[in-house]
């Protein structure tokens, strides 16, 4: 059974672009959060998508934003970046409540 | 609001001795799920071990189990005969079973294994 998978793994993009980052959950999962990994403010939930539908939403600017297709696969897109939004970005995938699968990640670095 | 606090930003231990990582969490809801996961250098997140609030008995996987003291809202891993594998980042985290899949992290503990 193939994993979560994340893509790209790396990528490097310039202030005032903006990245759009895929998120491939497990077969059956209809369950994808997204979270943002800094050295400084840690692991921090932005949001999670249930059946296309956005189920919760964490404190980010409204630069963040996300979607979910029919297959339960999930974009995540961050517009006008900043040096700041250089992170990790995991994304976990669900099939119940209380249990979550994790992709490797996308390193975003933002020069 | 809901917080975790690990206090141990970093710990070693010998090559198979037993070690144990301390959480302590914040929440005014009863229904929750707790977590530890580990995330080596690879970055990927891999769940160790996961426990039911509702459950009292301690959660065990192989040499990892817990001590979940509800009411003090402590939910501490302890590793036994650890292995070099074992070297990693260690991160406890909560869901709240209504709210769905959004996971409150602690800060992480790194922990050495050292041979």
């Amino acid at each position: 059974k193939a994993g979560v998978t994340q893509t790209p793994r790396y990528l490097i993009k310039t202030r005032g672009q903006q990245v759009t980052l895929s998120c491939s959950p497990i077969s059956g999962h209809r369950s994808v959060s997204w979270y943002q990994q800094t050295p400084g403010q840690g692991l921090q939930f932005l949001f999670e998508y249930f059946s296309e539908t956005q189920r919760n939403k964490g404190n980010f600017p409204g630069r963040f934003s996300g979607r979910q297709f029919s297959n339960s696969r999930s974009e995540m897109n961050v517009s006008t970046l900043e040096l700041g939004d250089s992170a990790l970005y995991l994304c976990a995938s669900s099939l119940v409540p209380g249990e979550a699968f994790f992709g490797q990640g996308t390193r975003l670095t933002v020069v | 609001a809901q917080t975790v606090t690990q206090s141990q930003p970093e710990m070693s231990v010998q090559e198979a001795e037993t070690v144990t990582l301390s959480c302590t969490y914040d929440t005014s809801e009863n229904n929750y799920y707790l977590f530890w996961y580990k995330q080596p250098p690879s970055r990927q997140m891999i769940l160790v071990i996961r426990q039911e609030a509702y459950k009292q008995q301690n959660a065990t996987e192989n040499r990892f189990s817990v001590n979940f003291q509800k009411a003090a809202k402590s939910f501490s891993l302890k590793i036994s005969d650890s292995q070099l594998g074992d070297t990693a980042m260690y991160f406890c985290a909560f869901t709240i079973s209504r709210q769905g899949n959004q996971f409150y992290f602690g800060t992480g503990t790194s922990l050495t294994v050292i041979p």
